[in-house]
């Protein structure tokens, strides 16, 4: 059963530290996207790549965000430092994305920053 | 700059009866449009998508329209079950970029 993995889950942090998120992307699929859901803005992309290059990741504060791809099997957003207002649900998304094919997302890590 | 819209943050209707959620968007060059569902704690799931060359697709209960000249796409469900009430989002796709609306909470009562 192929989906999208997530780590972790769930992220209770202090203000200033750093926060790493993970995701495995589904095995075979040239594109991953990283979003972020908040109740205002719904869910925003912060970046994305195609084939491990980063494409676009005009959606992310540059100063404090980075997102890489080390390699084919993840995908991570780190967050340096922390801030309150970062909390949110953040989301992985793969896909095969040809011709207007769906992504296929993960379940997300709910962050909380004190 | 929202360039995808979902005007209505919340939508109720009678089980069994239709259930209309729409969408608005700035950019005539997107080329691809989804419907995406997403139940709390779990991510969004994909539901239908359109091409900007179609006016319609069907799948199921679920239709979307495409209106180019008025940039505005609505999903249908009839009829509408208890099992669909979550957060409905619509995307627009450029180049393989999707590009998310806020999101309608739907609830279909019993």
């Amino acid at each position: 059963d192929a989906r999208v993995t997530q780590t972790p889950r769930h992220k209770v942090t202090e203000m200033g530290q750093e926060v790493t998120m993970r995701c495995q992307p589904i095995l075979g699929h040239n594109t991953v996207f990283w979003y972020r859901q908040t109740m205002m803005q719904g869910l925003e992309l912060l970046a994305y790549f195609r084939n491990r290059a980063p494409l676009d990741d005009s959606g992310m504060p540059k100063d404090r965000f980075s997102a890489e791809m080390p390699d084919a099997t993840l995908a991570t957003l780190k967050i340096q430092p922390s801030e309150p207002r970062d909390s949110a649900v953040y989301f992985c998304a793969s896909g095969l994305v040809i011709g207007g094919t769906e992504a296929f997302f993960g379940q997300g890590t709910r962050l909380t920053v004190v | 700059d929202q360039q995808v819209k979902q005007n209505s943050p919340s939508l109720s209707v009678q089980e069994g009866r239709i259930s209309i959620l729409n969408c608005d968007y700035t950019n005539s060059m997107f080329d691809y449009f989804l419907w995406y569902k997403k139940y709390p704690a779990e991510g969004p799931t994909f539901l239908i998508s359109i091409s900007s060359i179609k006016d319609k697709n069907e799948d199921g209960r679920f239709t979307v329209f495409l209106n180019k000249s008025a940039k505005h796409l609505s999903l249908h469900i009839v009829p509408s079950q208890p099992g669909d009430s979550a957060v409905y989002f619509c995307a627009a796709s450029r180049r393989n970029k999707y590009i998310f609306g806020t999101g309608t909470r739907l609830k279909v009562l019993a």
